[in-house]
């Protein structure tokens, strides 16, 4: 079944410590994307990718980085956690070649606390 | 910079009522504006618009834009508890970046 996969789902980490949330889809699609949302707040774009080696910055800096060498995986990786990390992390993609550019479809999102 | 602006910021309603949620928007080079329930987590689709006056329906939503005054709304009839959740609203840009709104926070009681 073709779908967007996030894991953890969960995550409880301290201070330092070097994290990688994983999103993995089975669309075929080519732009995936990150965002941050905090509890109550609208999403913000950190990362997103068009396809294999492109990755580009978001609107919302962040100190995490990402990588797509497959088109199905796009991980978020933080080197080095903070308490401000804490946050709802989504990760969604959408498909070019259908031409639905626009509707972009989200992974169930990792909640990630720092301590 | 593209702007959106969701109104109210949340709702308290009865079942069986209806309500409308507002979206207005600025942005260069507009392409589509979406509407999304997120309930939980992950935000799920409802509704992409791209023409205005033409109304979206999916069973008790419906959705309409209007390009001129640049704002879309989500009318949901005869409210029911499932329909509790955050919803939100988002525009497409030309290239193909979503911002989203804050989102309205809707309530059902029963």
């Amino acid at each position: 079944e073709a779908d967007i996969y996030q894991t953890p789902r969960y995550l409880v980490i301290g201070t330092g410590k070097k994290i990688t949330l994983e999103c993995s889809q089975t669309m075929g699609h080519d732009k995936m994307y990150w965002y941050q949302q905090d509890p109550g707040m609208e999403l913000h774009l950190i990362h997103y990718s068009y396809g294999v080696n492109s990755t580009e910055k978001g609107d919302l800096s962040s100190e995490s980085t990402v990588s797509r060498i497959r088109t199905e995986h796009f991980p978020l990786t933080l080197e080095s956690a903070r308490p401000s990390h804490t946050s709802q992390y989504l990760c969604a993609s959408s498909d070019k070649d259908r031409g639905r550019w626009n509707e972009q479809f989200f992974g169930p999102g990792t909640r990630l606390t720092v301590l | 910079e593209d702007k959106v602006v969701q109104s109210p910021l949340s709702l308290v309603v009865h079942e069986g009522d209806t309500v409308t949620l507002n979206c207005s928007y600025e942005v260069t080079n507009f392409r589509s504006l979406l509407w999304y329930k997120q309930e939980k987590k992950a935000p799920t689709f409802l509704f992409m618009l791209t023409s205005s006056g033409i109304e979206k329906k999916s069973g008790r939503l419906s959705s309409i834009l209007d390009k001129k005054e640049l704002f879309s709304i989500l009318n949901i009839t005869a409210t029911q508890t499932g329909d509790s959740a955050i919803y939100l609203c988002a525009v497409n840009n030309a290239g193909n970046m979503l911002t989203f709104g804050g989102g309205t926070r809707l309530m059902v009681k029963p």
